[in-house]
């Protein structure tokens, strides 16, 4: 199984501030026949389903605020929240799709400072 | 786009098997992939499997002896059958779907199954 690891656990900034979030994979999820590299990434609000936010890692979903950016390539990936706002308060979840099982890293726990 | 509810009891018994059904409405289910993935009380996300609207389903490995996936496009839902549980298979279980069977979107609202005696 590929392995996903995020960090931070969790971190706190404040409104208006760079979130950043790391997700680093055990295996390389990058397709050389179309290079694109196999990672999603989710939000999930409190008492809430995770909701996609990134698909082949910098995909921006639809509606999705262009606040957010996904980027990396190859086993290392990176979430930016650009200007925090309030209802970005969440967990953060990385996922591979290169290879099944389908794996999750362990989330990261965005707050306000 | 396509909306999901899960639905099935609350809490079973340790060794029993847990049954739940998700419903889908606004769209059809041709042409998707529909996965059930859970998540224990405050912890992280783990796929269980999914299955094509007509093809064989795809299991994740740890849970592979005890799982079934099955999908009734004539009803309009697909199903989870979890056999043996214990309580470390307490967790929310969310159905969800996608064009492909990459990611996930979207996702029911998720349904918190406890297995106790």
């Amino acid at each position: 199984d590929i392995v996903m690891t995020q960090s931070p656990d969790s971190l706190a900034v404040s409104l208006g501030e760079r979130a950043t979030i790391n997700c680093k994979s055990s295996q390389n999820v990058l397709n050389n026949s179309n290079n694109k590299s196999y990672l999603a990434w989710y939000q999930q609000k409190l008492g809430q389903p995770p909701k996609l936010l990134f698909y082949w890692a910098s995909f921006r979903e639809f509606g999705v605020p262009d606040r957010f950016s996904g980027s990396g390539s190859g086993t290392d990936f990176t979430l930016t929240i650009s200007s925090l706002q309030a209802e970005d308060v969440a967990v953060y979840y990385c996922q591979q799709y290169s290879s099944s099982p389908l794996t999750f890293g362990g989330g990261t726990k965005v707050e306000i400072k | 786009q396509v909306q999901l509810q899960e639905s099935g009891p609350g809490l079973v018994k340790p060794s029993e098997t847990l049954s739940l059904r998700c419903t889908v409405s606004g769209g059809s289910m041709n042409n998707h992939y529909w996965s059930w993935i859970r998540q224990p009380p405050g912890k992280g996300l783990e796929w269980i499997g999914s299955m094509y609207y007509s093809g064989s389903p795809n299991y994740n490995p740890s849970l592979k002896s005890r799982v079934t996936i099955s999908v009734d496009t004539s009803k309009n839902q697909f199903s989870l059958r979890l056999s043996s549980v214990t309580a470390a298979d307490t967790a929310v279980y969310y159905c969800a779907t996608g064009l492909t069977s990459l990611w996930l979107d979207p996702w029911g609202q998720g349904t918190l199954v406890t297995v106790s005696s």
